[in-house]
């Protein structure tokens, strides 16, 4: 149990759909990110969350598109996506993005046919 | 931040220490090293991090040396659950220094 909730656990969708991941902390952070961890490679930030504001955005498509309507929720919206954007996709929160140790979710398995 | 360098993979038996270890030769004043690892099919868990001096948690100790250009994490029991990728990140603190990168980590296999 990591404080930090990711559903669903796995997701299936076609190339034309428009699908949504949802991350949730209540561990008193305010801080959230994603990450996508594709196989073999590592761990690649998309982006930051500070305060409910997004501070950082490392050249992600445009067609993964983040919400964080508070700083308990993160999600990302998912929309006309390829075969390579299947990967395993991690939310984190920590304590204010200085340093600060990020808690990391279990990660939606995402599979793009 | 600083790159760091883990062999990538390591044995070690139940109930012996695991010792693993990083090179950050290139690493700055004002960097802290950071340990994470990686259990089939969870998320990275954070266990440590320090800044020159030994730390040690309930999870792990951490050893960095004096001139702070390597570190080693050690598992002083280690059991079949510690099987894992470790990750060995060195970036600073404060600011907005928000990025983790994470390199390749090294795979920690216990065998009975």
């Amino acid at each position: 149990e990591t404080g930090v909730t990711q559903t669903p656990r796995h997701l299936v969708m076609g190339m034309t759909n428009k699908k949504s991941l949802k991350c949730e902390q209540h561990l008193g952070h305010n801080a959230m990110y994603w990450y996508k961890q594709s196989a073999k490679k590592p761990l690649e930030l998309m982006f930051v969350y500070s305060l409910e504001e997004r501070v950082e955005n490392n050249s992600v498509p445009s067609r993964f598109s983040p919400e964080c309507p508070n700083s308990s929720h993160l999600f990302l919206h998912l929309h006309t996506l390829q075969p390579e954007d299947s990967a395993l996709y991690l939310c984190a929160s920590s304590l204010g993005t200085g340093g600060q140790p990020q808690h990391f979710g279990d990660g939606t398995r995402l599979s793009i046919l | 931040d600083a790159k760091t360098t883990q062999p990538p993979s390591m044995d070690c038996a139940e109930g012996r220490a695991a010792n693993l270890p990083c090179n950050h030769s290139t690493i700055s004043g004002n960097e802290y090293v950071y340990w994470y690892r990686q259990i089939h099919s969870q998320g990275p868990q954070y266990i440590i991090h320090g800044l020159k001096n030994n730390e040690t948690n309930e999870m792990a100790s951490l050893i960095i040396t004096e001139d702070r250009k390597s570190s080693t994490l050690i598992l002083p029991h280690a059991t079949l659950r510690d099987t894992a990728v470790y990750y060995c990140i060195v970036r600073a603190f404060g600011g907005t220094a928000s990025k983790l990168t994470f390199g390749t980590g090294t795979r920690l296999q216990v065998t009975l």
